[in-house]
């Protein structure tokens, strides 16, 4: 069965740095575009970045373009997302998702909080 | 990146049908068939429900059906069951990236 799990949500200060992980089994990782998906308390759902097969290619949210980094480790199935300078409007539930445009499937989220 | 506009909430008895809209640009839902819909519980993961505009992963109900006509997508149900009701978000590929629909909420009456 298809799984991802993702961790490292924390509560964090303003201008504080996160690494977020998601540990992918059930499938060939490297077959596959990953994209993370955020959620705000009681908002809908917002597309954060991706990133492509070997990690050559990724993609940001202009409002986290220099700030957050998505990259990739095949050998370990993983996924990862590096937020830096973090605001309080970056809170919420950050989903990892396998794919580019299909998300067929989702990992349960990890919640991120950022606040003095 | 501006979101894709849909309704903020639509209603329907059991038994009846809805559609829910999702309004984009020629630059998402115009510019390609690649519209995916999802459906998502309170503190659960979104589902996908249709992909491609009109296709069904396996699994999912055949009440659930997808189309697109220009930069418009929507999803009907049709049948409307009490487990229907739910969020509903829409997405489109975007220049390499995503976007994702506001969302609309589904009340079963």
């Amino acid at each position: 069965d298809v799984q991802l799990v993702e961790s490292g949500g924390a509560l964090v200060q303003p201008g504080g740095s996160l690494r977020l992980s998601c540990a992918a089994s059930g499938f060939t990782f490297s077959d596959y575009w990953m994209t993370w998906v955020r959620q705000a308390p009681a908002k809908g759902l917002e597309w954060v970045a991706n990133i492509n097969y070997d990690g050559t290619e990724r993609h940001y949210l202009d409002s986290v373009k220099g700030r957050f980094t998505i990259s990739r480790d095949n050998a370990q199935k993983s996924l990862y997302l590096q937020m830096n300078t973090l605001r309080a409007e970056d809170t919420g539930v950050y989903y990892c998702a396998r794919g580019q445009h299909k998300f067929a499937y989702w990992g349960q989220g990890t919640l991120v909080t950022v606040s003095s | 990146q501006s979101a894709l506009t849909q309704p903020a909430s639509v209603s329907g008895s059991p038994g009846q049908s809805i559609t829910i809209s999702c309004t984009g640009t020629s630059s998402d839902v115009g510019g390609y068939n690649l519209v995916s819909w999802f459906q998502q519980y309170p503190g659960k993961a979104p589902k996908l429900m249709i992909y491609e505009v009109s296709n069904r992963p396996s699994g999912v109900s055949n009440r659930f059906s997808g189309s697109k006509s220009g930069n418009t997508a929507s999803l009907t149900i049709s049948g409307l069951q009490a487990e229907d009701e739910a969020d509903y978000y829409c997405s489109s590929y975007k220049d390499s990236r995503g976007v994702f629909g506001t969302g609309t909420k589904v009340t079963v009456l």
